[in-house]
């Protein structure tokens, strides 16, 4: 079975750093592209970014683009999303999914940033 | 970048009923899309790849359509366990934008 399984819910204050990550089984992991999606409280989805575990190829949106670092280790089966500074505003789920039609879906990391 | 435009942003139909969600690409961007049904408390679910491919597992009432810069998702008869709300998404280009999301109730 393909599956994708995230690390577990985060609470942090603004200006810590964060780390999260999504792990791949059930597939050859370095050869789908892995995509992290953002969902506000009672909001929709937005498209952060992807990477290429097979050679480490990554592209961001603009709206996330110098925000957020995302990257992947394939040699563990595993991608990050990483945030240097973290804002009150960066509360969020956090979803990893697998390919460009994005099948299947982590089951998400929830993030809240609270002083 | 390109906007994903979907309609309506809300609906409520009857049990039986024949529902359709529309997403419009700002530019054409062939048939590179993909529709999701997200419920309350769950990740989003695949539901179609390439406008029209049904997702292995997807009940056949859904289906969809277009290509270019419109497309169409359908469901041809709506059950209760369709509540939800669904996005699309354009992949043929970073970014892979997704629409606002057309939420689905029962009347």
């Amino acid at each position: 079975e393909v599956q994708l399984v995230q690390s577990g819910a985060e609470v942090k204050k603004p200006g810590e750093s964060l780390k999260i990550s999504c792990k791949g089984s059930g597939y050859n992991f370095s050869s789908y592209w892995i995509g992290w999606v953002r969902q506000t409280p009672g909001k929709g989805l937005e498209w952060m970014g992807i990477v290429y575990p097979g050679d480490s190829d990554t592209r961001y949106s603009p709206s996330f683009q110098g925000q957020v670092t995302i990257s992947a280790d394939k040699s563990i089966s595993t991608a990050y999303l990483q945030w240097n500074s973290l804002k009150a505003s960066d509360t969020a789920m956090y979803y990893c999914a697998r390919g460009k039609w994005f099948d299947p879906w982590g089951q998400g990391t929830l993030v809240t940033v609270s002083s | 970048d390109i906007q994903m435009t979907q309609s309506p942003s809300s609906l409520s139909a009857s049990v039986g009923d024949r529902v359709t969600i529309t997403c419009r690409a700002s530019q054409a961007i062939t048939n590179y899309l993909a529709w999701y049904q997200q419920k309350p408390g769950k990740p989003p679910n695949l539901l179609i790849y390439g406008a029209s491919t049904l997702q292995s597992g997807v009940p056949s009432r859904f289906s969809g359509s277009g290509s270019g810069t419109d497309f169409t998702l359908t469901i041809s008869s709506l059950q209760p366990e369709d509540v939800a709300t669904y996005y699309c998404q354009k992949y043929n280009s970073v970014p892979w934008t997704f629409g606002q999301g057309t939420k689905v109730e029962i009347k």
